[in-house]
């Protein structure tokens, strides 16, 4: 069975550009999250997605956005590059989202590089 | 420049010994809770996950505890092996909203043949 995936790998970026980073759920799953981890620490809960709402924001400024499409999958978008947004972008899916408890399982990640 | 990894706790067992990864959390309304294993390059994977209604729960060759009092999570490895080596992050769900989990710190876990 195919787990999440996330595309692209890698991606490296210059301050001020716009980037778009792609997120395909576990087949049946119905949530997507994201998550910002920056090198030494642990996962940033950024948003999260059920049936192409969003069910949930952290603390990020409004240049991250994302959607979720009617298949699952989910973009998330982040414009205005800053040399901070340099990190390791995780996929998370669920099965559902804001009724009981559903553990989340993690993509490989994307690898962004702002310079 | 300093690393921030310097200030990543930090086990070193060896192979074939008991781990045990420690983490405490702050919201007494957190009611889920579950930890992940994180390969150099790779994203969080499921390990084991534990509700508010228990206090212990069994896998294979994994045992979370939820001291709930002391709001205290533990995750033991038994006979801990090489590919055990990565770093552990325990999360919390806080609130009974599935839409967001914090991450703790995580330990760097080093298995030594």
């Amino acid at each position: 069975d195919a787990g999440v995936t996330q595309s692209p790998t890698h991606l490296i970026k210059t301050r001020g550009q716009h980037v778009t980073l792609r997120c395909s759920p576990i087949s049946g799953h119905k949530s997507v999250s994201w998550y910002q981890q920056v090198l030494g620490q642990g996962p940033q809960f950024i948003f999260q997605y059920y049936e192409k709402e969003e069910r949930g924001r952290g603390n990020f400024p409004d240049r991250f956005s994302a959607r979720q499409f009617p298949n699952y999958s989910s973009e998330l978008n982040v414009n205005a590059l800053l040399l901070g947004d340099s990190a390791l972008y995780l996929c998370a899916s669920s099965a559902v989202a804001g009724v009981f408890q559903e553990t989340q399982y993690f993509g490989p990640g994307t690898r962004l590089l702002v310079l | 420049g300093e690393s921030v990894g310097l200030h990543l706790p930090t086990l070193s067992v060896q192979e074939g010994d008991n781990s045990i990864i420690n983490c405490a959390y702050s919201n007494s309304a957190s009611d889920y809770f579950i930890w992940y294993k994180q390969e150099s390059g790779k994203g969080p994977q499921f390990i084991i996950d534990i509700r508010s209604n228990m206090d212990k729960r069994q896998g294979q060759r994994v045992t979370v505890l939820l001291n709930k009092t002391v709001k205290h999570l533990s995750l033991q490895i038994a006979a801990t092996q090489p590919g055990d080596s990565a770093v552990y992050f325990c999360a919390e769900n806080r609130g009974g909203s599935n839409y967001k989990l914090t991450f703790g710190k995580g330990t760097l876990l080093t298995v030594n043949p």
